[in-house]
């Protein structure tokens, strides 16, 4: 089976300018969520979509983050403009809810650093 | 306001011998508990959840211990082993209504397994 992709693996950008990340979550997987992982932090949860339906939202940065799942696989995680404190990795993750035991599976995530 | 605290940075243990990794929450809504590991530039790997409806869960090396009263949680490794170290993480979650909320982090316990 394979895992949850995500692209690029890697990006640098200056603050003010946009970038998006993108998600492939293990196939049948309904729900994707983002996180942001800042450096010596644990994942905090941004956004949580059940197929292309938003689930929750409230801890997006709503003003500059935007995200989608528009046919319900995959997703893209945007960010317009940057600013220095967005520098993190981004981690997308994915789960069946099988048995309804909420068991999330990690991509390996986007670090993003902002000049 | 930490909902999850993972209150030791790091620790160190010798090869063959537990590691007790602990974990502690405050929110009483949270019924499903997750350790994560971590390796560098690596997305969190599942490795043991706990329902709230036990108080113990193992699987191999990992055990997870969970006391619902003093909303407390534990993982042992025992034997440890060279390959366990890595950055642990500690997760919580709501079941509601079939659905599930994203996972609530800790800010994860570095294991130093020592030769």
């Amino acid at each position: 089976e394979a895992g949850v992709a995500q692209s690029p693996r890697y990006k640098i950008i200056e603050k003010r300018q946009s970038v998006a990340f993108w998600c492939n979550p293990i196939s049948g997987h309904a729900t994707l969520y983002w996180y942001q992982q800042i450096l010596g932090q644990g994942p905090k949860l941004l956004i949580q979509f059940q197929n292309n339906g938003v689930v929750d939202d409230s801890q997006l940065p709503k003003d500059r983050f935007s995200a989608e799942r528009l046919k319900g696989v995959d997703s893209t995680l945007k960010i317009q403009p940057a600013k220095l404190e967005d520098s993190a990795v981004y981690l997308c993750a994915s789960t069946s809810l099988a048995g309804g035991w909420n068991e999330q599976f990690f991509g390996p995530g986007t670090r993003l650093t902002v000049l | 306001d930490q909902q999850v605290k993972q209150n030791s940075p790091s620790l160190s243990v010798q090869e063959g011998r537990i590691s007790i990794l602990n974990c502690d929450y405050t929110n009483s809504m949270f019924d499903y508990f997750l350790w994560y590991k971590k390796y560098p530039a690596e997305g969190p790997t599942f490795l043991i959840s706990i329902s709230s409806i036990k108080d113990k869960n193992e699987d191999g090396r990992f055990t997870v211990f969970l006391n619902k009263s003093a909303k407390h949680l534990s993982l042992h490794i025992v034997p440890s082993q060279p390959g366990d170290s890595a950055v642990y993480f500690c997760a919580a979650s709501a079941i509601v209504g079939g659905g599930a909320d994203g996972l609530t982090f800790g800010k994860g316990t570095h294991l130093i397994i020592q030769p």
